[in-house]
């Protein structure tokens, strides 16, 4: 069975905080995506990876993708309470039966 | 242009009733999926459909069947429903393999008593 693990679960920081998060696997993926979900909506696309040791920007956000495609993370710099919500890795590894991770549930404080 | 539209946003049902989760797509997408939510579970795939015509079961099928009514619908069907079943349902669409672009609905919230 297929598992993305994702650390940590929760995370509770001040305004103006860096952080990172973790999407890890033993498997290898031929794209991963982050995603954002906030209470009462759906996951909202943040980032597709697809090249092993690729880092993609995405204003305070950056992603990296692992060299060897297993593992990803996510660093956000100076968190605001905007970023407040759930990030959601997952990886796809070439059909259609993508995988999720539980996700990583940030709250950040004004 | 409302993206994915699931309908309804809440339900109650008591064990053994039936129901049918509403799907629609304005994107054009050619795959639709379907997953449930559970807390500290992450999102599962119950089924797919990576074209109109097709529907494959993913990894939580038992329980639910699917019908791709046309290129834009993609409904979820509990037949029986058992406590189970009680769960965040998100229908989703993309148009290439595996979600690489994909848009979620806002989500069914599923209650069964």
């Amino acid at each position: 069975t297929q598992l993305l693990e994702q650390s940590p679960q929760f995370l509770s920081i001040q305004e103006g905080e860096n952080l990172t998060v973790y999407c890890n696997s033993s498997s290898v993926f031929s794209s991963l995506q982050w995603y954002r979900q906030e209470p009462g909506e759906g996951p909202v696309l943040l980032v597709t990876v697809v090249t092993g040791g690729e880092v993609k920007k995405l204003k305070r956000l950056t992603f990296q993708f692992g060299d060897a495609r297993k593992d990803s993370s996510l660093h956000i710099t100076a968190a605001q309470p905007g970023d407040t919500g759930l990030y959601l890795c997952a990886g796809n590894t070439g059909g259609f039966k993508t995988i999720f991770g539980a996700g990583t549930r940030l709250f950040v404080k004004a | 242009n409302a993206g994915v539209t699931q309908t309804p946003k809440f339900q109650v049902l008591k064990t053994g009733q039936s129901m049918t989760l509403q799907c629609a797509q304005d994107m054009n997408h050619n795959s639709m999926y379907w997953y449930r939510q559970d807390p500290g579970m992450g999102l599962r795939l119950i089924y797919y459909s990576a074209s109109e015509g097709t529907t494959d079961k993913g990894e939580v099928p038992n329980g639910y069947n699917v019908s791709r009514l046309n290129k834009r619908e993609f409904s979820l069907r509990l037949e029986s429903a058992a406590p189970s079943q009680t769960s965040v349902y998100f229908c989703a669409s993309s148009d290439n393999r595996g979600l690489t672009e994909a848009f979620f609905g806002q989500g069914t919230r599923l209650t069964v008593v």
